[in-house]
């Protein structure tokens, strides 16, 4: 079923370093995830997606690791800058049309 | 290119009462997507119309209904509105039904139940 987040958890990283925000996801028949951040008053916006038949996806400052034995995804943010502050949120589909479950989210804080 | 819009951006409404969104989907899009955002939660699929037809349903009540108009704008509408109904409604557009195809989200609507 869908996760519900009662409560963010929050990670806390000084502007310069690596971030690295985990996920675990539930269905095992999911073939498609993606990260999502979203800022305040405003919608998700698309980060990086990749395939189940991956284990591996690079983007510009970001990378995506999938980990389908354990059901785990991350998300490796590069050089983190302010701007990086946000909730970021790990996202599952599977089935014939585009039903997205959401994870529970993560707050990014970027400490300048 | 347009992106996807909501409206209102910001709804009161009481305890019973009946409420209409509205999104306009992103230029050459056919497809909305509708979610629920409660305070510090994921957002929760809602429903999916593509050409004007649901196809696709999360676990909501029927009292939760939708459209889509043939420009694939589309209007979800909740009846006998409750405490638990308020929260963030996004919507997001896409072009096609695909797994893969990606989704715009709009900036959402803030709907407050009293």
């Amino acid at each position: 079923g869908e996760n519900v987040g009662l409560h963010l958890p929050t990670l806390s990283v000084q502007e310069g370093d690596n971030s690295i925000i985990n996920c675990a996801y539930s269905n095992s028949a999911s073939d498609y995830f993606i990260w999502y951040k979203q800022e305040s008053g405003k919608g998700p916006q698309f980060i990086i997606d990749i395939r189940s038949n991956m284990d591996k996806r690079q983007g510009q400052r970001v990378t995506v690791l999938l980990n389908k034995t354990v059901k785990h995804l991350s998300l490796q943010i590069a050089a983190t800058q302010p701007g990086d502050s946000a909730v970021y949120f790990c996202a599952e589909r599977s089935g014939g049309y585009q039903k997205v479950t959401f994870g529970t989210g993560t707050k990014l804080q970027v400490i300048p | 290119e347009t992106g996807v819009t909501q409206s209102p951006t910001h709804l009161i409404k009481t305890r019973g009462q009946q409420v209409t969104l509205r999104c306009s989907s992103q230029s050459g899009h056919n497809t909305v997507s509708w979610y629920q955002q409660a305070l510090g939660q994921g957002p929760q699929f809602i429903f999916q119309y593509y050409r004007e037809e649901e196809n696709g349903r999360g676990n909501f009540p029927p009292r939760f209904s939708g459209l889509q108009f043939p420009n694939y704008s589309s209007e979800l509408n909740v009846n006998a509105l409750e405490l638990d109904d308020s929260a963030l409604y996004l919507c997001a557009s896409s072009s096609g039904t695909r797994s893969e195809a990606e989704q715009f989200f709009g900036p959402g609507t803030r709907l407050t139940v009293l």
